[in-house]
């Protein structure tokens, strides 16, 4: 029963460095979604995943890089970490577009 | 980008204290959602509304979509401490093919004991 879940929970990196933070879901929905969520920005969209092997770029996706070779997991991964990336990550999925299950997060600094 | 506005950012009131929050955009969506979020969580959808005008109740929660479905509003009545938390909305717009959430910035909400 564990739904989804992400890690790591927290994760401190140099600038430059290359980071992947993992999602992972067990009610086997179709969409998968990545969100940041900053101050004064709210939660913005990297790149979400209809289904395996198809993703779609979000609002932000500039230096993000994702895949979806199984539908429980849509791993997200910082390519070279710049401070700007510094931010807490949500993962989310659902059976559509709308009414998503987040996951608890990842508080990711780039020091 | 369609935007959603949440008003206000910050509310804090007393417990038993009626409250509303509003969440409003120019443009239209065919549907809109609330979500709760708490501190060091991830949010949790509260209700999905879908029609305009529509109004559902979740026990002392209740959610309004407007009838043009730019807008919406949620209602607390006799508000408790464990309400406290970030209301988020988020819309998904009209256009077809369009499968990304827009959400708005929140409303930070407090209830005081």
């Amino acid at each position: 029963d564990a739904g989804i879940t992400q890690s790591p929970r927290y994760k401190i990196t140099e600038t430059g460095r290359q980071v992947t933070l993992m999602c992972h879901q067990t009610w086997s929905h179709s969409y998968m979604f990545w969100y940041r969520q900053d101050l004064g920005h709210g939660l913005r969209l990297i790149y979400y995943s209809a289904a395996a092997d198809i993703t779609d770029k979000g609002e932000v996706p500039d230096g993000y890089v994702v895949s979806r070779s199984k539908t429980e997991n849509f791993p997200l991964t910082l390519e070279s970490a710049t401070r700007s990336q510094t931010s807490v990550y949500f993962c989310a999925s659902g059976v559509s577009s709308y009414e998503q299950y987040f996951g608890p997060g990842t508080r990711l600094t780039v020091t | 980008t369609q935007l959603l506005e949440q008003s206000p950012q910050f509310l804090s009131i007393q417990e038993g204290e009626n409250l509303t929050v509003y969440c409003n955009s120019s443009s239209v969506f065919s549907s809109l959602q609330w979500y709760r979020q708490e501190p060091g969580e991830g949010p949790v959808l509260l209700v999905t509304v879908v029609t305009g005008g529509e109004v559902k109740k979740l026990k002392r929660l209740t959610f309004q979509f407007g009838d043009a479905r730019k807008d919406s509003s949620l209602h607390i009545t006799a508000a408790q401490p464990g309400d406290t938390g970030l209301y988020l909305c988020a819309g998904l717009p009209s256009n077809f093919g369009n499968e990304k959430l827009t959400f708005g910035t929140g409303t930070r909400l407090t209830i005081i004991p």
